[in-house]
């Protein structure tokens, strides 16, 4: 069973512009919430986090939000940048466990 | 400050030999983590060990895998008698306590052909 589910496989977004990546989770006793990006070739990179008890938590250019009722996790990237192109994963971890559970994954294009 | 270190980065091994993966965590962590990728799937998570002791194997195939930390020495992820379907991406992470806060090393890709 999918726990943590990214529908949409890629996305692409004009340089300048807002990107908005989305991910869903179906089981209430996850505690933190994080975003990877990866580059070919290399390992997944942390980007940010948010603890279960907060809605929002922000870092330079990239926000994370988090809709407990929704179990709805999404990360706004503003303003993108060519850079930012690569596979984002969003990760789940179980309360009292160290294991993360992870996405699909979704593919950012950044266009210049 | 090295980062996570996998080795070897490419390993080609035919059906049913063995693949030894190798990984030596940051300087300071003590905490390790194997996941494995599939092609076109997320990361799934395999198992974490500290020190010379495996804490979660949750997510380790019951046959032929098996996944070491020693006193001494980097943390060694052992599949034996490869089959087709071990082809993959496997990454390693460590982290210096139980928070949440992994690092990543680049991954050691196999491929049994």
């Amino acid at each position: 069973d999918q726990q943590v589910k990214q529908n949409s496989p890629s996305l692409s977004v004009q340089e300048g512009r807002i990107s908005i990546l989305n991910c869903d989770y179906t089981n209430s006793m996850f505690d933190y919430f994080l975003w990877y990006k990866k580059y070919p070739a290399e390992g997944p990179t942390f980007l940010i986090s948010i603890s279960s008890i907060k809605d929002k938590n922000e870092d330079g250019r990239f926000t994370v939000f988090l809709n407990k009722s929704a179990k709805h996790l999404s990360l706004h990237i503003v303003p993108s940048q060519p850079g930012d192109s690569a596979v984002y994963f969003c990760a789940v971890r179980i309360q009292g466990a160290q294991k993360l559970v992870f996405g699909q994954g979704t593919r950012l294009t950044i266009n210049p | 400050n090295a980062g996570v270190m996998q080795n070897p980065r490419h390993l080609v091994r035919r059906r049913g030999q063995e693949a030894r993966l190798r990984c030596s965590p940051m300087k300071g962590h003590s905490h390790v983590y194997w996941y494995r990728q599939l092609p076109e799937e997320g990361l799934k998570f395999m198992v974490y060990l500290q020190k010379e002791n495996i804490i979660d194997e949750s997510g380790m195939p019951k046959e032929r895998f098996s996944a070491e930390f020693p006193k001494e020495g980097p943390s060694i992820l052992r599949i034996q008698q490869v089959v087709r379907g071990d082809s993959a991406a496997y990454f390693c992470a460590s982290s210096p306590d139980r928070g949440h806060g992994y690092t990543f090393g680049s991954g050691t890709r196999l491929t049994v052909v």
